[in-house]
């Protein structure tokens, strides 16, 4: 089974740029999530999908950030501006429900200098 | 409210065993995860318990799960090199509350030779 695909791997943008992260989940997993993770901490959820529709998205600072998932398979992750405090590593996760365990890619390490 | 609390650190020597320890709040939570993450790597699942359960054991994995004290413990048997890495709890949410994840701030195992 292939797992969850993320790219770019590394990025580096100065701050007020714009960036967009990919993610392709595992196939036939409905939910997708959106993880942020600063270095030295767990990660923190930021969106989560059901399909192409959107469960929670609580975290998620709107002002900046967004994320779709046409048709219900890849999804990206946008930030626009960037600021300094957005350096991290986003994580994209899928599972085959909400109640399945989560299976993650390996992450798109986000420098803003 | 939700929070995940892990100590930071562990050392021990290779063939000891190790036992990293995490506690949570949400009594209502429904599974409990352990991720492992490698320097550059996303989260690998561990293992993991449903909250109705004691203990889980896998090879040379046992999880132990006091639901009354909220703590959770992942020992690790004959600990290897190789088990060096970030070790994260995370427990989930129920279904009609979105089942995410919520991870602790992980703790780092160091295995000496």
């Amino acid at each position: 089974e292939a797992g969850v695909a993320q790219s770019p791997r590394y990025k580096i943008i100065e701050k007020r740029q714009s960036v967009a992260f990919w993610c392709n989940p595992i196939s036939g997993h409905a939910t997708l999530y959106w993880y942020q993770q600063i270095l030295g901490q767990g990660p923190k959820l930021l969106i989560q999908f059901q399909n192409n529709g959107v469960v929670d998205d609580s975290q998620l600072p709107k002002d900046r950030f967004s994320a779709e998932r046409l048709k219900g398979v890849d999804s990206t992750l946008k930030i626009q501006p960037a600021k300094l405090e957005d350096s991290a590593v986003y994580l994209c996760a899928s599972s085959l429900d909400s109640g399945s365990p989560l299976h993650f890619g390996n992450g798109t390490r986000l420098t803003v200098t | 409210g939700e929070d995940v609390e892990q100590s930071l650190f562990l050392s021990v020597r290779e063939g000891d065993s190790s036992v990293i320890n995490c506690t949570y709040t949400d009594s209502s939570s429904t599974y409990l995860y352990w991720y492992k993450q490698e320097p550059g790597a996303g989260l690998q699942l561990l293992t993991y318990i449903f909250s109705n359960m004691d203990m889980k054991q896998d090879q040379r994995l046992t999880v132990l799960l006091n639901k009354k004290d909220k703590h959770l413990s992942l020992r690790i048997a004959d600990t290897q090199t190789g088990d060096s890495a970030i070790y994260f709890c995370a427990e989930r949410s129920p279904y009609n509350q979105g089942g995410k994840l919520i991870f602790g701030q992980g703790t780092e195992l160091s295995v000496k030779p």
